[in-house]
């Protein structure tokens, strides 16, 4: 079975410096993977996914992922924080061997300091 | 394009009260689509998600049922609520198949069972 683990369910980072938020996951085969952002009472928006090709992917608001296959990780990162980053993050998997499912992290709640 | 709408934004029922959330999608035939739990400072639970007009699959063993009675409407329901059944309940569609895919979510609906 698939398995998405986020390190931290809080962080905080004060504004203008870097983010990361770690995403390991477990899969024998190269999956699909994701990471979602959730405002306040929200759904769920799509920041960047991974299928296949560059192993570095660039999403909305100046994040990006990097797919390292032999860590197993997919953190997510950006070099500046702003105040409006504040949210929680998810990380998500899918692949050939999940039938029609995505498996979620529990989730980061980010925190920005100004 | 696609969009997402579910009803009610937030509702608040007695504990023993049936439950009837709907979701609908415009702009694709054909989704699958899911049914999500997200409890206070939880990840996301995968609850329902099916793949056509009255396929359904459940995850996790619970009083709430969901049905398909169109191609792009999903209803979440429930004979008599629960005070655990409280949470954020969102919907989200993908297109087939799925491990290309992405999952949208909608906005969510707000359960307070009291």
């Amino acid at each position: 079975a698939q398995s998405v683990t986020q390190l931290g369910s809080h962080v905080s980072v004060s504004e203008g410096a870097l983010v990361l938020l770690r995403c390991n996951y477990s899969s024998s085969v190269p999956p699909y993977l994701f990471w979602y952002v959730q405002y306040p009472n929200q759904g769920l928006q799509l920041l960047l996914k991974y299928t296949t090709g560059a192993t570095l992917v660039k999403g909305i608001n100046g994040f990006e992922a990097e797919f390292k296959k032999s860590e197993t990780s997919f953190h997510l990162t950006k070099p500046s924080a702003h105040m409006s980053d504040a949210a929680e993050y998810f990380c998500a998997v899918s692949g050939a061997n999940t039938g029609n499912q995505f498996y979620f992290g529990t989730g980061t709640s980010l925190t920005v300091i100004p | 394009s696609q969009t997402i709408h579910q009803w009610p934004a937030t509702l608040v029922q007695p504990v023993g009260s049936p439950l009837s959330l709907e979701c609908t999608v415009e702009g694709t035939s054909n989704p699958n689509l899911y049914w999500y739990r997200q409890a206070a400072g939880r990840g996301l639970q995968l609850l329902f998600y099916s793949v056509g007009i009255g396929q359904i699959s459940s995850e996790v063993p619970q009083n709430l049922s969901a049905s398909r009675p169109q191609d792009r409407q999903f209803i979440l329901s429930s004979k008599k609520l629960l005070l655990s059944d409280s949470g954020f309940y969102l919907c989200a569609w993908s297109v087939i198949p799925l491990a290309l895919g992405t999952q949208y979510f909608g906005p969510g609906t707000r359960l307070l069972v009291l």
